[in-house]
């Protein structure tokens, strides 16, 4: 099992509409989680540090579920630009700087 | 405020040559990372410096990659000889070390392609 698991997707939405992605995690100690958002042959560039108690940043919102050991992205009101990939990693315990990445949500926004 | 400069952006060449990576941090990071990314996969940590000190190397393939930070600032990766496995995104991430979320910034990237 990958440490960090994410639905490659596409995501196939229409302009407007809301989708959400979810990214799971095998360590349950992991510690640190991010969104990236990653354009077509560009870097990962990063969109929300994931908080315990789960952050927005205007159409974005992230939680944390330890739980069930997974992290969601919830993206309202899609946009065009909003297609993407979508990257999220996770920081495991004992290690305080490294990060796991999964291998990326790809969402596509319709007109 | 810059962010993390790479270059080239884009190397071709034959299998066995030698092939080398320059990364420049965001300044006053003093965490540097080097990262590969095959097609359609996350990026994979080949090296993490603290400063100078590589203090996570354990993915880094040493019998042909090496790298250095020699001031602590910019870093070089270098592969010798490349294989045709190596062709990939090779990207250089900063961060500033005690920060609460060890927030990493990535530059644009080498695309490298092993002929």
């Amino acid at each position: 099992r990958k440490e960090v698991e994410q639905d490659p997707g596409p995501f196939n939405v229409p302009e407007g509409a809301t989708v959400a992605f979810n990214c799971t995690y095998s360590n349950s100690a992991s510690q640190s989680f991010f969104w990236y958002r990653q354009d077509c042959r560009k870097e990962p560039k990063l969109l929300m540090s994931v908080y315990s108690s789960g952050n927005e940043d205007g159409r974005f919102t992230a939680q944390l579920n330890r739980a069930s050991q997974y992290i969601s992205l919830l993206i309202r009101d899609s946009k065009l630009s909003d297609s993407a990939t979508y990257l999220c990693a996770v920081n495991p315990q004992g290690s305080s700087y490294k990060l796991i990445f999964g291998s990326g949500t790809r969402l596509l926004v319709r007109p | 405020e810059a962010g993390v400069v790479q270059s080239p952006r884009y190397k071709i060449i034959e299998k066995k040559q030698p092939v080398a990576f320059w990364c420049n941090p965001i300044s006053g990071h003093n965490t540097l990372y080097w990262y590969r990314q095959n097609l359609g996969q996350g990026p994979e940590l080949l090296i993490r410096y603290e400063n100078e000190e590589a203090v996570d190397d354990s993915q880094l393939p040493k019998d042909r990659f090496s790298a250095e930070r020699l001031k602590g600032v910019d870093s070089t990766l270098k592969i010798q000889p490349a294989e045709l496995g190596d062709s990939a995104v090779y990207l250089c991430a900063s961060s500033y070390q005690g920060q609460q979320y060890n927030e990493q910034f990535f530059g644009p990237g080498t695309r490298l392609t092993v002929l």
